[in-house]
């Protein structure tokens, strides 16, 4: 059964760069079965999927997010992270990370507990 | 991008009430539209995939219909465990999308 659990820091000063990890237990990141991805929280807000990253570390990415987003695999740690640019007070969320199923049309299942961001000016 | 948009917004209902929500897809997604159960401060949780099917575990007093662009979840009988927010998720086509999601509360 995969388990996963965000980590990093708390609190981002504005136009900084956030950094987030996900470790994974019970499955391998550098597995083929599935996609790894991202999806934030905005406090009060719904969801919004931030991207997905597959074992070859081929990414696809909100375009809602302006190319602000780096995603990758670490296989020897087996943990995957997420890098967000230029961050505004609209980037405070809970980040959640989650594994993807069944393909492009697939489904995210499990998901970690989140983490929460808050960027502050 | 597709829009979802989630009915109600939030709903009042007491145990043992039947609980019916919807989602509607601004263009059709066939039946790539999957539920999620999210409490506050746990890990959201996949009810359906597929439009409807169960995901394992999940108990059988939910379901999911519909395809196209209009959907259901239906509780056939609420339970105190099931108050919680329910989202739905389009996976037709990137970016994924989320429905704004329903809060079910106690009546």
């Amino acid at each position: 059964q995969v388990q996963l659990q965000e980590s990093g820091p708390g609190l981002v000063k504005a136009s900084e760069t956030l950094s987030l990890t996900c470790t994974v237990s019970g499955g391998s990141v550098g597995s083929g079965s599935y996609f790894w991805s991202w999806i934030r929280q905005p406090p009060g807000k719904g969801l919004e999927w931030i991207g997905y990253i597959n074992y070859s570390g081929s990414t696809n990415d909100n375009p809602s997010l302006k190319s602000r987003v780096t995603m990758s695999l670490d296989t020897s740690r087996n943990h995957l992270s997420l890098r967000l640019g230029s961050v505004t007070a609209a980037d405070t969320a809970v980040y959640y990370c989650a594994t993807y199923h069944g393909g492009r049309r697939g489904w995210f299942d499990p998901w970690g507990q989140g983490t929460l961001v808050t960027v502050s000016s | 991008d597709i829009q979802m948009t989630q009915s109600p917004s939030s709903l009042s209902a007491s145990v043992g009430d039947r609980v019916t929500i919807t989602c509607r897809a601004s263009q059709s997604i066939s039946n790539y539209l999957n539920w999620y159960q999210h409490k506050p401060g746990k890990a959201p949780k996949l009810l359906v995939y597929g439009a409807s099917s169960l995901q394992s575990g999940v108990p059988s007093r939910f379901s999911g219909s519909g395809s196209g662009t209009d959907f259901t979840l239906t509780i056939s009988s609420l339970q105190p465990e099931d108050f919680a927010t329910y989202y739905c998720q389009q996976s037709s086509s990137t970016p994924l999308t989320f429905g704004g999601g329903t809060r079910v509360e106690i009546k």
